[in-house]
């Protein structure tokens, strides 16, 4: 059974670095895209970005200069870095397992919350 | 990107049939048969229902089918019952290699 666990500072201040890591365990980590995607409170979901297991990616454009999602199949893990966090920032943010020709996420993480506040 | 334009809300009574729609452009939903379906419980991740605009992932319920025509995809849920009350959303690969959301759709068991 493949299973996401990922983890990360829940809070940060304005200006600070969000970091958050997805491990993948039960399943090949090779022919999939692996997703960062978030939900700020009460809204709908926004996809970050993407990795491949050759580290090829793809972002979002509205986050792009903000963002980097970077690999480690050493160890069956993706990790996402934005940088120069605001309070519209705050979600919860997921990771996911997303199929090579159609990106649909079939595996999910169980969501982070992540909270921006002075 | 823009996000995917779907209806903000929908409701239904149980037994019933509703049908939820998503409109892109053609440099996504027009382009690709590549939407993706999902149902999101409160609190939840989301679990995929529907991918490639028609198929099922196994497990999910016969009731729930996809389809799409022009820049205009669709969920269609037969059979309603208390526990598809959540909302949904689609998604759909687009032609700058990148993934759009639509808003999302809370739909209502009446």
């Amino acid at each position: 059974q493949v299973q996401l666990q990922q983890w990360g500072a829940g809070l940060l201040k304005p200006s600070e670095t969000l970091s958050l890591i997805c491990a993948v365990s039960g399943g090949s980590f090779s022919g999939y895209y692996w997703n960062w995607i978030r939900q700020p409170p009460g809204k709908g979901l926004e996809w970050i970005g993407e990795i491949n297991h050759s580290g090829s990616t793809s972002y979002n454009p509205s986050l792009k200069t903000r963002v980097t999602i970077s690999i480690d199949t050493s160890k069956n893990q993706f990790s996402l870095k934005l940088n120069s966090v605001t309070a519209a920032d705050t979600a919860v943010y997921f990771c996911a397992r997303g199929y090579w020709n159609d990106r649909s996420s079939d595996y999910w993480g169980q969501g982070t919350l992540v909270t921006v506040s002075s | 990107q823009s996000a995917l334009t779907q209806p903000a809300s929908v409701s239904g009574s149980p037994g019933q049939s509703i049908t939820i729609s998503c409109t892109g452009t053609s440099s996504d939903v027009g382009r690709y048969d590549y939407v993706s379906w999902y149902q999101q419980h409160p609190g939840r991740a989301p679990k995929l229902m529907i991918y490639e605009v028609s198929n099922r992932p196994s497990g999910v319920s016969n009731r729930f089918s996809g389809s799409k025509s022009g820049n205009t995809a669709s969920l269609t849920i037969s059979g309603l019952q208390a526990e598809d009350e959540a909302d949904y959303y689609c998604s759909s690969y687009t032609t700058s290699s990148t993934l759009v959301f639509g808003g999302g759709t809370k739909l209502t068991v009446l």
